[in-house]
């Protein structure tokens, strides 16, 4: 069965650009996580979703961050006028109930580079 | 706040010895502890979790750990590494039932021939 995926794998943004992450979680899936881990550093929350509702995103470290999850499925992760300490990779991660914390299934991340 | 810390960064061991990487987390309210593994390029897996039932928790792949709440500590061990052991360990916590976890920053375990 398709585990999450994530795309692009790499991508690379100069300076003040603008990009976009895609997040397709794994099917019936209810729970969708968003985290930044920064080279050498463990995942660091951003923003979670129960279905298509953003119930947290107390870890977005500025306004140029943004999340959806519209439909309650794909979630895409956008940020605007990138910055150097932008760069990171960003995992997306679902679990199957809400709530308390269980199980979460992890994509391979989306490697960013701004330049 | 409430913290994790895994107490080495990396771990070496030769194949075939055991395998012990440390974790020890702040506050000893209602903890949900897990262990999960990176392997390069691959998302990050669920080796184990503790949920307050057993305080020795068994994982995949021979892993298990030990919820000792005296000591706030939640160590990984495995009783002979195989090379395919070899990967980045993150232990994770979540107090009190929130569906936000902390992260350690990661301990690097290399398997020697």
């Amino acid at each position: 069965g398709a585990g999450v995926s994530q795309s692009p794998r790499y991508k690379v943004a100069k300076r003040g650009q603008d990009v976009a992450l895609r997040c397709d979680p794994i099917s019936g899936h209810v729970s969708l996580f968003w985290y930044q881990q920064a080279l050498g550093q463990g995942p660091e929350f951003l923003t979670y979703f129960q279905n298509e509702a953003q119930l947290d995103k107390s870890g977005l470290p500025s306004d140029r961050f943004f999340a959806e999850r519209p439909e309650g499925s794909v979630s895409t992760l956008k940020i605007q006028r990138t910055q150097q300490e932008d760069s990171a990779v960003y995992l997306c991660a679902s679990s199957l109930g809400s709530g308390v914390v269980i199980e979460q299934y992890f994509g391979p991340g989306t490697r960013l580079t701004v330049t | 706040a409430q913290s994790v810390t895994q107490l080495d960064s990396h771990v070496s061991v030769s194949e075939g010895t055991p395998v012990l990487l440390r974790c020890n987390y702040s506050s000893s309210y209602s903890p949900s502890l897990f262990w999960y593994v990176q392997h390069p390029n691959k998302g990050l897996q669920l080796l184990l979790k503790y949920t307050s039932a057993a305080t020795l928790v068994k994982g995949i792949n021979g892993f298990e750990a030990e919820f000792k709440k005296s000591e706030t500590s939640f160590h990984l061990t495995k009783p002979s590494a195989h090379m395919s052991d070899a990967a980045e360990y993150f232990c994770v916590v979540s107090w009190g039932g929130s569906y936000i976890p902390t992260f350690g920053r990661g301990t690097s375990l290399i398997v020697h021939p």
